[in-house]
C-alpha cells in the first residue's frame, strides 16, 4: 500500500523566510512518481513538479526547489524567499497509477 | 495542453435531488479520468476511476448506487450524486490522465463546490 506523509499541518512564517515542506512516502514499487502540488484558497490545485523514482536529481525552478532522497523515502519542498502569494496548502502525492495524496501542508506567509 | 473541465463550478441543491458534475478534457483524450472528494481543511481522497466505455471501479467505502459514474466518451465523464444529502457537501475534484505523456500524470480540473442544503 502506498503512504505519503506530510508531518507538518501547518507553517507560518514572514515575507523573505524561507520555507521547507517535508514529505515521506512508503512504497513497495521500484517504478513510481512524486508529485508536489499548491492549492491557493481559490481549490483549483496548481501542478508544481514531477519527479520519477529513477532521477534523484534535485531540481530547482526560481524560488522553487526540491530534494528527492530515495535513501530516506523523501521528497522535500523549499520555497526560498517566501512571499505572500505563495500562501497556500501544499499536497506531495505518490503515483503508481492512482495518486495518493499527503494530508496538506498549510503554508502561511505573512507580510 | 492538458486542459480539464469541470462544470458547473459551484451548485447548491436541496436535499433529496440529484446533481450532475462533467468533467471534460479540452486537448486530448483521456480513457482514464479520477474523481476525488475534499472536506474543508482535508486531503484529497479518490473516489472512483473511470474507464471509458466499461464501469467505473470505487474506492473501499464509496457507494456506487449513490455516487454514478458515467465515461461514455474519451472526453466527458460525468458524476451523479444521487439522492443527495447535507453531508455529502464537499468539494469534487476530477482528473484526467493523458496517455501521451506515459500515463503517469494526472491534470486536474478546477473543482466543484457542492453544498447540499
Amino acid at each position: 500500500a502506498q503512504k505519503v506523509t506530510q508531518a507538518q499541518t501547518e507553517i507560518s512564517v514572514v515575507e523573505k523566510e524561507d520555507v521547507t515542506l517535508d514529505c515521506v512516502y512508503e512504497t513497495r514499487d521500484t517504478t513510481y512518481y512524486l508529485f508536489w502540488y499548491k492549492q491557493p484558497p481559490s481549490g483549483e490545485l496548481v501542478f508544481l513538479i514531477r519527479r520519477n523514482s529513477f532521477d534523484e536529481q534535485n531540481e530547482i525552478s526560481g524560488r522553487y526547489s526540491w530534494n528527492f532522497q530515495k535513501s530516506t523515502s523523501s521528497f522535500n519542498f523549499t520555497i526560498t524567499a517566501s512571499q505572500v502569494v505563495d500562501s497556500a496548502v501544499y499536497f506531495c502525492a505518490l503515483s503508481d497509477y492512482k495518486l495518493s495524496f499527503g494530508a496538506g501542508t498549510t503554508v502561511t506567509v505573512r507580510a | 495542453g492538458a486542459v480539464v473541465s469541470q462544470h458547473p463550478s459551484r451548485v447548491i441543491c436541496k436535499s433529496g435531488t440529484s446533481v450532475k458534475i462533467e468533467c471534460r478534457s479540452l486537448d486530448f483524450q483521456a480513457t482514464t479520468m479520477f474523481w476525488y472528494r475534499q472536506f474543508p481543511k482535508q486531503s484529497l481522497m479518490l473516489m472512483a476511476t473511470s474507464n471509458e466505455g466499461s464501469k467505473a471501479t470505487y474506492e473501499q467505502g464509496v457507494e456506487k448506487d449513490k455516487f454514478l459514474i458515467n465515461h461514455a466518451s474519451l472526453t466527458l465523464s460525468t458524476l451523479t450524486v444521487t439522492s443527495a444529502h447535507p453531508e455529502d457537501s464537499s468539494f469534487y475534484i476530477c482528473s484526467a490522465r493523458d496517455q501521451r505523456t506515459g500515463g503517469y500524470e494526472q491534470y486536474f480540473g478546477p473543482g466543484t463546490r457542492l453544498t447540499v442544503t
